[in-house]
């Protein structure tokens, strides 16, 4: 079965400074995906990155940035130079594979609060 | 972009009464469409998949004949809550997939319901 953790209920950050959201994940799928999800207090699902499992480099959109460690399991998120507009709620979540059609299971989400 | 609508963004019903939820891709064509629903500071739970024309999958712990799910085109799945209750009182989203497109799914902006 596959899991995904996020052991941070809650973090406070300096506008402006860098932010690393923690994820760690179980699978025994040679094949995943990882994903980085924002959701603000409207309540809709802002896709912001992703990660395939045989992605040699890890994948960078903007200010955001993952950083892959398959060994340890790890997918964290890194935000660099925050904003006050980041302050939302973070799912990490994993698919069992490449298609869309695979179902993507979440975290249990860390709530960032950027102050100015 | 890929859009995804929801109908309704919210809904008060009485205890006792069913409620649909429509979920469309408005620009492309959704082979596979998620529902999920998430609890106050909770997670996005996975309820069910559902395929264009065929029936849907749900998850284990999820009562198949309260939350009726059809997908009967590649634009539309609703999902039926029969004889709600206050317990099923939640966020509900869904999200869609379309071939070609590799691992990304894209999210409606989700319904809340509100049975008193």
């Amino acid at each position: 079965a596959q899991k995904i953790t996020q052991t941070q209920p809650g973090m406070f950050v300096q506008e402006k400074e860098a932010v690393t959201l923690d994820c760690t994940y179980d699978t025994s799928d040679p094949s995943y995906g990882l994903f980085w999800y924002k959701q603000p207090s409207s309540g809709e699902m802002i896709f912001l990155i992703y990660q395939g499992s045989y992605d040699q480099q890890n994948a960078t959109e903007g200010r955001y940035s993952l950083n892959f460690q398959k060994a340890r399991k790890s997918a964290n998120l890194v935000i660099s130079a925050s904003q006050l507009g980041d302050s939302a709620m973070y799912f990490c979540a994993m698919s069992g594979g490449y298609s869309s059609a695979s179902k993507i299971i979440f975290g249990s989400g860390t709530r960032l609060s950027i102050r100015p | 972009g890929a859009v995804v609508s929801q109908h309704p963004s919210w809904v008060i019903c009485k205890s006792g009464t069913s409620v649909k939820i429509e979920c469309r891709s408005l620009d492309f064509q959704a082979t596979t469409m998620f529902w999920y629903r998430q609890f106050p500071k909770q997670s996005l739970m996975l309820m069910a998949t559902s395929n264009e024309g065929s029936k849907a999958t749900y998850e284990q712990g999820v009562e198949k004949d309260k939350f009726l799910i059809n997908h009967a085109s590649l634009t539309l799945s609703t999902l039926t809550v029969t004889s709600a209750h206050p317990e099923d009182s939640s966020f509900y989203i869904c999200s869609a997939s379309r071939d070609r497109v590799p691992y990304e799914q894209y999210f409606g902006p989700g319904t809340r319901l509100t049975v008193t």
